[in-house]
Protein backbone atom coordinates (compact mmCIF):
# COMPACT_ATOMS: atom_id res chain seq x y z
CA UNK A 1 0.00 0.00 0.00
CA UNK A 2 1.18 3.41 -1.48
CA UNK A 3 2.13 5.72 2.29
CA UNK A 4 2.88 9.15 1.57
CA UNK A 5 4.96 11.09 4.09
CA UNK A 6 5.51 14.73 4.39
CA UNK A 7 7.47 16.33 6.96
CA UNK A 8 7.74 18.43 9.16
CA UNK A 9 3.82 19.17 9.29
CA UNK A 10 4.54 22.92 10.30
CA UNK A 11 6.54 25.68 9.06
CA UNK A 12 7.23 29.20 10.03
CA UNK A 13 10.19 31.10 7.65
CA UNK A 14 11.06 34.72 7.24
CA UNK A 15 9.93 36.58 4.10
CA UNK A 16 12.45 36.13 1.15
CA UNK A 17 13.99 33.22 2.70
CA UNK A 18 14.24 29.99 0.00
CA UNK A 19 13.53 27.02 1.02
CA UNK A 20 12.29 23.05 0.48
CA UNK A 21 9.71 21.03 1.23
CA UNK A 22 10.02 17.17 1.64
CA UNK A 23 7.72 14.83 0.20
CA UNK A 24 8.57 11.02 0.17
CA UNK A 25 6.60 7.86 -0.60
CA UNK A 26 7.18 4.48 -0.62
CA UNK A 27 5.93 2.89 -3.49
CA UNK A 28 8.47 4.00 -6.43
CA UNK A 29 6.34 2.10 -8.97
CA UNK A 30 4.38 5.54 -9.52
CA UNK A 31 2.71 7.39 -12.56
CA UNK A 32 3.28 10.73 -11.94
CA UNK A 33 3.59 13.14 -8.85
CA UNK A 34 1.86 16.67 -8.08
CA UNK A 35 2.12 19.21 -5.51
CA UNK A 36 -0.86 21.07 -5.12
CA UNK A 37 -1.84 24.01 -2.54
CA UNK A 38 -4.37 24.66 -0.45
CA UNK A 39 -6.04 27.87 1.22
CA UNK A 40 -7.95 27.69 4.44
CA UNK A 41 -11.42 26.82 3.30
CA UNK A 42 -10.88 26.49 -0.14
CA UNK A 43 -9.89 23.70 -2.05
CA UNK A 44 -6.91 22.29 -4.03
CA UNK A 45 -4.67 24.60 -6.76
CA UNK A 46 -2.48 22.29 -8.56
CA UNK A 47 0.91 23.85 -8.87
CA UNK A 48 3.32 21.44 -10.64
CA UNK A 49 2.62 17.59 -12.05
CA UNK A 50 6.25 15.69 -12.94
CA UNK A 51 5.74 12.81 -15.16
CA UNK A 52 7.53 9.73 -13.93
CA UNK A 53 10.32 9.94 -16.48
CA UNK A 54 10.74 13.74 -15.22
CA UNK A 55 13.52 14.93 -13.09
CA UNK A 56 11.86 18.37 -12.47
CA UNK A 57 9.34 20.79 -13.08
CA UNK A 58 9.63 24.53 -12.78
CA UNK A 59 6.57 27.55 -12.72
CA UNK A 60 7.65 30.87 -11.70
CA UNK A 61 9.55 30.61 -8.20
CA UNK A 62 8.85 27.09 -7.87
CA UNK A 63 10.66 24.40 -8.79
CA UNK A 64 9.48 20.42 -8.43
CA UNK A 65 11.92 17.42 -8.37
CA UNK A 66 11.68 14.57 -8.50
CA UNK A 67 14.08 11.31 -7.60
CA UNK A 68 11.34 7.93 -8.16
CA UNK A 69 13.96 5.45 -7.04
CA UNK A 70 14.74 6.66 -3.56
CA UNK A 71 10.60 7.80 -2.90
CA UNK A 72 11.54 11.51 -3.01
CA UNK A 73 9.77 14.42 -4.28
CA UNK A 74 11.11 18.38 -3.15
CA UNK A 75 9.27 21.83 -3.40
CA UNK A 76 11.76 24.58 -3.68
CA UNK A 77 10.46 27.92 -2.86
CA UNK A 78 12.73 30.91 -4.00
CA UNK A 79 12.59 34.17 -2.42
CA UNK A 80 9.27 33.10 -0.08
CA UNK A 81 6.38 36.25 0.14
CA UNK A 82 3.42 35.93 2.63
CA UNK A 83 1.45 35.55 -0.18
CA UNK A 84 2.93 31.91 -0.34
CA UNK A 85 1.51 31.03 3.43
CA UNK A 86 -0.65 27.78 2.77
CA UNK A 87 -0.92 24.33 3.34
CA UNK A 88 1.61 22.06 0.71
CA UNK A 89 -0.29 18.93 -0.31
CA UNK A 90 1.92 16.12 -2.43
CA UNK A 91 0.07 13.38 -4.48
CA UNK A 92 1.59 10.19 -6.18
CA UNK A 93 -0.57 7.97 -8.59
CA UNK A 94 0.25 4.17 -9.68
CA UNK A 95 -1.17 4.18 -12.55
CA UNK A 96 -2.98 7.14 -16.16
CA UNK A 97 -6.81 6.94 -14.29
CA UNK A 98 -5.72 5.72 -11.03
CA UNK A 99 -6.02 7.91 -7.50
CA UNK A 100 -4.20 10.37 -6.09
CA UNK A 101 -2.59 8.82 -2.85
CA UNK A 102 -1.96 12.31 -0.66
CA UNK A 103 0.50 13.00 2.46
CA UNK A 104 -1.14 14.78 4.92
CA UNK A 105 0.77 18.44 3.87
CA UNK A 106 3.38 20.73 5.25
CA UNK A 107 1.32 24.14 6.61
CA UNK A 108 3.60 26.68 5.34
CA UNK A 109 3.48 30.51 7.06
CA UNK A 110 5.89 33.05 5.98
CA UNK A 111 6.24 36.11 8.46
CA UNK A 112 6.63 39.47 7.04
CA UNK B 1 -13.59 27.73 -19.30
CA UNK B 2 -15.37 26.59 -15.89
CA UNK B 3 -13.39 24.53 -13.29
CA UNK B 4 -14.86 21.89 -11.36
CA UNK B 5 -18.39 22.99 -9.18
CA UNK B 6 -19.88 21.23 -6.09
CA UNK B 7 -22.66 22.21 -4.87
CA UNK B 8 -23.77 22.69 -1.78
CA UNK B 9 -20.96 24.66 -0.55
CA UNK B 10 -21.69 23.78 2.99
CA UNK B 11 -23.99 21.68 4.07
CA UNK B 12 -25.06 20.63 8.00
CA UNK B 13 -27.47 18.17 8.70
CA UNK B 14 -28.81 16.06 11.63
CA UNK B 15 -27.34 12.86 12.67
CA UNK B 16 -29.37 10.12 10.93
CA UNK B 17 -30.40 12.09 7.87
CA UNK B 18 -29.39 11.55 4.42
CA UNK B 19 -27.28 13.84 2.32
CA UNK B 20 -26.55 14.32 -1.51
CA UNK B 21 -23.52 16.38 -3.04
CA UNK B 22 -23.52 17.20 -6.28
CA UNK B 23 -20.22 17.39 -8.32
CA UNK B 24 -20.36 18.81 -11.90
CA UNK B 25 -17.22 18.15 -13.78
CA UNK B 26 -14.99 19.69 -16.41
CA UNK B 27 -16.89 19.63 -19.46
CA UNK B 28 -15.57 17.00 -21.71
CA UNK B 29 -13.30 15.49 -18.66
CA UNK B 30 -13.89 11.11 -18.74
CA UNK B 31 -12.91 10.63 -15.41
CA UNK B 32 -13.73 11.84 -11.78
CA UNK B 33 -12.93 11.51 -8.43
CA UNK B 34 -14.39 11.83 -4.97
CA UNK B 35 -12.45 12.59 -2.02
CA UNK B 36 -13.10 12.96 1.83
CA UNK B 37 -10.48 15.62 3.89
CA UNK B 38 -11.11 15.14 7.58
CA UNK B 39 -8.85 16.49 10.54
CA UNK B 40 -6.07 14.27 11.17
CA UNK B 41 -7.03 12.24 8.23
CA UNK B 42 -5.91 13.89 5.86
CA UNK B 43 -7.22 13.93 2.01
CA UNK B 44 -8.47 10.01 1.45
CA UNK B 45 -10.06 8.42 -1.93
CA UNK B 46 -13.05 7.36 -2.15
CA UNK B 47 -14.24 6.42 -5.77
CA UNK B 48 -13.58 6.81 -9.15
CA UNK B 49 -15.67 6.91 -12.34
CA UNK B 50 -14.92 6.37 -16.09
CA UNK B 51 -17.40 7.77 -17.53
CA UNK B 52 -20.74 6.48 -16.26
CA UNK B 53 -18.99 2.80 -14.22
CA UNK B 54 -17.38 3.31 -11.51
CA UNK B 55 -14.31 0.47 -11.24
CA UNK B 56 -12.71 1.59 -8.62
CA UNK B 57 -14.63 1.94 -5.66
CA UNK B 58 -12.18 0.53 -2.72
CA UNK B 59 -12.37 4.13 -0.89
CA UNK B 60 -16.07 3.82 0.05
CA UNK B 61 -16.07 3.58 3.90
CA UNK B 62 -19.37 2.11 4.60
CA UNK B 63 -22.82 1.04 2.76
CA UNK B 64 -24.16 4.15 4.01
CA UNK B 65 -22.03 6.07 1.00
CA UNK B 66 -22.95 5.81 -2.37
CA UNK B 67 -22.37 7.39 -5.65
CA UNK B 68 -23.18 7.79 -9.13
CA UNK B 69 -22.94 9.36 -12.52
CA UNK B 70 -25.45 10.05 -15.15
CA UNK B 71 -24.41 11.26 -19.13
CA UNK B 72 -20.88 10.58 -18.53
CA UNK B 73 -21.01 14.06 -16.26
CA UNK B 74 -22.96 15.35 -13.09
CA UNK B 75 -21.81 12.49 -10.23
CA UNK B 76 -24.16 12.64 -7.18
CA UNK B 77 -22.34 11.27 -3.44
CA UNK B 78 -25.31 10.43 -1.28
CA UNK B 79 -24.43 9.28 2.29
CA UNK B 80 -27.38 7.62 4.31
CA UNK B 81 -27.51 7.62 7.68
CA UNK B 82 -25.17 10.31 8.63
CA UNK B 83 -23.22 9.84 11.11
CA UNK B 84 -20.85 12.55 12.96
CA UNK B 85 -17.84 10.86 11.83
CA UNK B 86 -18.89 11.79 8.12
CA UNK B 87 -18.28 15.55 9.12
CA UNK B 88 -15.24 16.21 6.83
CA UNK B 89 -15.09 18.06 3.21
CA UNK B 90 -15.87 16.14 0.31
CA UNK B 91 -13.90 17.43 -2.47
CA UNK B 92 -14.37 16.21 -6.59
CA UNK B 93 -12.01 15.75 -9.15
CA UNK B 94 -11.85 15.65 -12.94
CA UNK B 95 -9.20 14.97 -15.51
CA UNK B 96 -9.48 14.23 -19.13
CA UNK B 97 -8.20 10.66 -20.25
CA UNK B 98 -6.60 11.08 -23.66
CA UNK B 99 -3.41 9.39 -24.82
CA UNK B 100 -0.37 11.89 -24.32
CA UNK B 101 -2.25 13.63 -21.88
CA UNK B 102 -0.89 14.56 -18.17
CA UNK B 103 -4.45 13.00 -16.59
CA UNK B 104 -4.09 16.11 -14.41
CA UNK B 105 -6.90 16.29 -11.85
CA UNK B 106 -8.31 19.29 -11.25
CA UNK B 107 -10.56 19.64 -8.22
CA UNK B 108 -13.57 21.89 -6.69
CA UNK B 109 -14.04 23.79 -4.38
CA UNK B 110 -15.47 21.02 -2.08
CA UNK B 111 -18.61 20.39 0.31
CA UNK B 112 -18.64 21.21 3.61
CA UNK B 113 -20.50 18.44 5.70
CA UNK B 114 -21.30 18.78 8.95
CA UNK B 115 -23.27 16.26 11.18
CA UNK B 116 -24.73 17.33 14.53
Amino acid sequence: KQEVTQIPAALSVPEGENLVLNCSFTDSAIYNLQWFRQDPGKGLTSLLLIQSSQREQTSGRLNASLDKSSGRSTLYIAASQPGDSATYLCAVRAGANSKLTFGKGITLSVRP
Amino acid sequence: GAGVSQSPSNKVTEKGKDVELRCDPISGHTALYWYRQSLGQGLEFLIYFQGNSAPDKSGLPSDRFSAERTGGSVSTLTIQRTQQEDSAVYLCASSLTLALSSYEQYFGPGTRLTVT
